[in-house]
């Protein structure tokens, strides 16, 4: 039973457009969700974080939206550079301090 | 900086063998945590460890045991290597809820 999940297993954009990707989640115990960012053959390093408290949360490029009525988050990333091109995860907190994540979603931002 | 190192980047194991993949952590956290990661399925707890000599199942521990004798030092160990084990596996350790990973081990069991 997959609590985090990531429906969109790859998304391609052009450079310069706005890169979506979305993750639902079913706890609603979770309190707290963040997004990892994964180069291959390297581990995933943590990109920015919400708290269950907020709506949004910004950084830079990235904004980090939260419904928690429809249970679902979303990055946002504008504008896409070909440097974003990676596996993007996003995870939740749950009891016990534990981290639930998705399957991850193949970002290609093409020049 | 937090460093988290994993021991090997690339395994190539038998069937049956023991096999041991190490992780050193450098910022004195005390939660650490053991990942696999295989498409589709994201990255899925196997073992955690909040302090030196403890340790809690995750998700899907069978197969799997760890050791944390050392507060930097958390070991995962395959008792005997399964074709099924054959993935990325990753380190990690934790402050408040930021995880902090290793750059992970691709192990293959042929």
């Amino acid at each position: 039973d997959q609590q985090v999940k990531q429906n969109s297993p790859s998304l391609s954009v052009q450079e310069g457009r706005i890169s979506i990707l979305n993750c639902d989640y079913t706890n609603s115990m979770f309190d707290y969700f963040l997004w990892y960012k994964k180069y291959p053959a390297e581990g995933p390093t943590f990109l920015i974080s919400i708290s269950s408290i907020k709506d949004k949360n910004e950084d830079g490029r990235f904004t980090v939206f939260l419904n928690k009525s429809a249970k679902h988050l979303s990055l946002h990333i504008v504008p896409s550079q070909p440097g974003d091109s990676a596996v993007y995860f996003c995870a939740a907190r749950r009891a016990g301090n534990m981290l639930t994540f998705g399957g991850g979603t193949r970002l290609m931002v093409k020049p | 900086d937090v460093k988290v190192t994993q021991s090997s980047r690339y395994l190539v194991k038998r069937t049956g063998e023991k096999v041991f993949l190490e992780c050193v952590q450098d910022m004195d956290h005390e939660n650490m945590f053991w990942y696999r990661q295989d498409p589709g399925l994201g990255l899925r707890l196997i073992y955690f460890s909040y302090d030196v000599k403890m340790k809690e199942k995750g998700d899907i521990p069978e197969g799997y045991s760890v050791s944390r004798e050392k507060k930097e030092r958390f070991s995962l160990i395959l008792e005997s290597a399964s074709t099924n084990q054959t993935s990325m596996y990753l380190c990690a350790s934790r402050v408040q809820g930021r995880a902090f990973f290793g750059q992970g081990t691709r192990l293959t069991v042929v």
